[in-house]
């Protein structure tokens, strides 16, 4: 079985900064990993996903993340935020395309002027 | 991606009755699954509901207090019976978008006084 960890469960950051929202993941097997971001009163979003191939991912709104197979980490960032970045943002992980996708806790990221 | 609504997107609910969660979806689809997110909380996968079988159900997830329908391949409900506050939660559809990723609604939010 697979899980997830999502290092920081609050990040405050300042406008225009750069943010990074840390993942690691454990599985024995190969893993396809996704973030998603919910607004508030919103659903979740998919940002992002890794599946195979280049290990560098990018995603909507300026983000990207980083597959790291040898330290089983699926860090997200985006160089610069705005005040509308501020969401809960969901790290997850499969073991195949069976859709049965584990959910890190979540990290919520807070933008300030 | 798949178009996914829910209703209702808010409820309150009184303890001892039961709420039934309807989800529609903009096109076929052969898997549909239901999460639960507790307040604070990441998602937790309740179901997996497919057309023309009864619905698979995650440990600790029970049919007699989840009952869920899947009577076509664009509509499923969920049933919250016999409530209690415990059961407040967001409740969110999914489907999958065909590349290991899911699609969710925008939740409904309930809550049981």
């Amino acid at each position: 079985a697979q899980s997830v960890t999502q290092l920081d469960s609050q990040v405050p950051v300042f406008e225009e900064a750069p943010v990074e929202l840390r993942c690691n993941y454990s599985s024995s097997v190969s893993v396809y990993l996704f973030w998603y971001v919910q607004y508030p009163n919103q659903g979740l979003q998919l940002l992002l996903k890794y599946l195979s191939g280049s290990t560098l991912v990018k995603g909507i709104n300026g983000f990207e993340a980083e597959f790291n197979k040898s330290q089983t980490s699926f860090h997200l960032r985006k160089p610069s935020v705005h005040i509308s970045d501020t969401a809960e943002y969901f790290c997850a992980v499969s073991n195949s395309n069976d859709y049965k996708l584990s959910f890190g806790a979540g990290t919520t990221v807070t933008v300030r002027a | 991606s798949a178009v996914i609504s829910q209703k209702p997107s808010r409820d309150i609910c009184q303890r001892g009755t039961s709420l039934t969660i309807q989800c529609q979806v903009d096109s076929q689809v052969t898997m549909m699954f239901w999460y639960r997110q507790q307040p604070g909380q990441s998602l937790t996968l309740i179901a997996t509901a497919n057309q023309g079988s009864e619905a698979t159900y995650e440990s600790g997830f029970v049919i007699d207090k989840f009952p869920i329908s899947r009577p076509n391949l664009t509509f499923s409900t969920l049933t919250v019976s016999n409530m209690s506050p415990e059961d407040s939660s967001i409740y969110l559809c999914s489907t999958g978008g065909g590349g290991g990723e899911l699609f969710f609604g925008e939740g409904s939010r309930l809550t049981v006084l």
